[in-house]
């Protein structure tokens, strides 16, 4: 069974102090590690999508990296309107042409000015 | 509009009553999911549609049952549920099963 594991559950950082949340997982045949951003009562926003270990994308103050059994998400300089719940998701071929996403519960950051 | 929208955002009803959630994209995609999200537990997927066709049901209870009359529309027809399915109803699209997927903003259920 595909397990994604979000750590910590919730961060708190003042504003321009850099850190990570970290993503681990186990699934049978990774296709793609997904991040999503989700503000209150809001659906998940598409961030970024990595495929292989080793490959990193960039958003603004958010860096993304990806090996072998995690996922870094990291935050660079943040400010307060990065607080948000932040969604990472495992894509896994399921069978008969269709593709599952696993989700982690979330890491719950909140930058304070 | 553009992207995916839900209607309604927020719903209130009883265990005997019967109601519909709605949600569009605007995005030409040919795949449609519905997920569950409940407070501290992860995305729970429950449907899928690939071309109108349904081709996934993650065991979900017969209360809740989907409609997807083409690929820009997709409904969940709700009856007779119990207050522990109270959570927020998320729709997704995305271009094939292994692309991308988009969110729209979400039907906020309670049942009381």
């Amino acid at each position: 069974e595909d397990q994604v594991t979000q750590s910590p559950e919730a961060l708190r950082l003042q504003e321009g102090e850099s850190s990570s949340l970290n993503c681990s997982y186990t699934v049978s045949g990774l296709r793609g590690l997904f991040w999503y951003r989700q503000d209150p009562g809001k659906g998940p926003e598409f961030l970024f999508t990595l495929y292989s270990a080793g490959e990193e994308k960039e958003k603004e103050r958010l860096k993304a990296t990806l090996t072998k059994k995690e996922s870094f998400l990291h935050i660079t300089a943040p400010k307060p309107e990065d607080s948000a719940t932040y969604l990472c998701a495992v894509q896994a071929y399921s069978g008969a042409g269709s593709y599952q996403l696993t989700f982690g519960k979330g890491t719950k950051l909140s930058v304070i000015p | 509009e553009t992207g995916v929208t839900q209607t309604p955002r927020h719903l209130v009803m009883g265990m005997t009553n019967k109601k519909s959630l709605k949600c569009e994209q605007h995005l030409g995609h040919n795949a449609m999911y519905w997920y569950k999200q409940s407070a501290k537990k992860p995305l729970e997927l429950m449907f899928v549609y690939n071309f109108k066709e349904q081709t996934e049901n993650n065991s979900v209870p017969s209360r809740f049952s989907p409609e997807c009359p083409n690929s820009s529309h997709l409904f969940l027809h709700l009856h007779t549920l119990q207050p522990e399915d109270s959570a927020l109803y998320l729709c997704a699209s995305s271009q094939d099963p292994a692309d991308t997927q988009y969110f729209g903003p979400g039907t906020r259920l309670t049942v009381l």
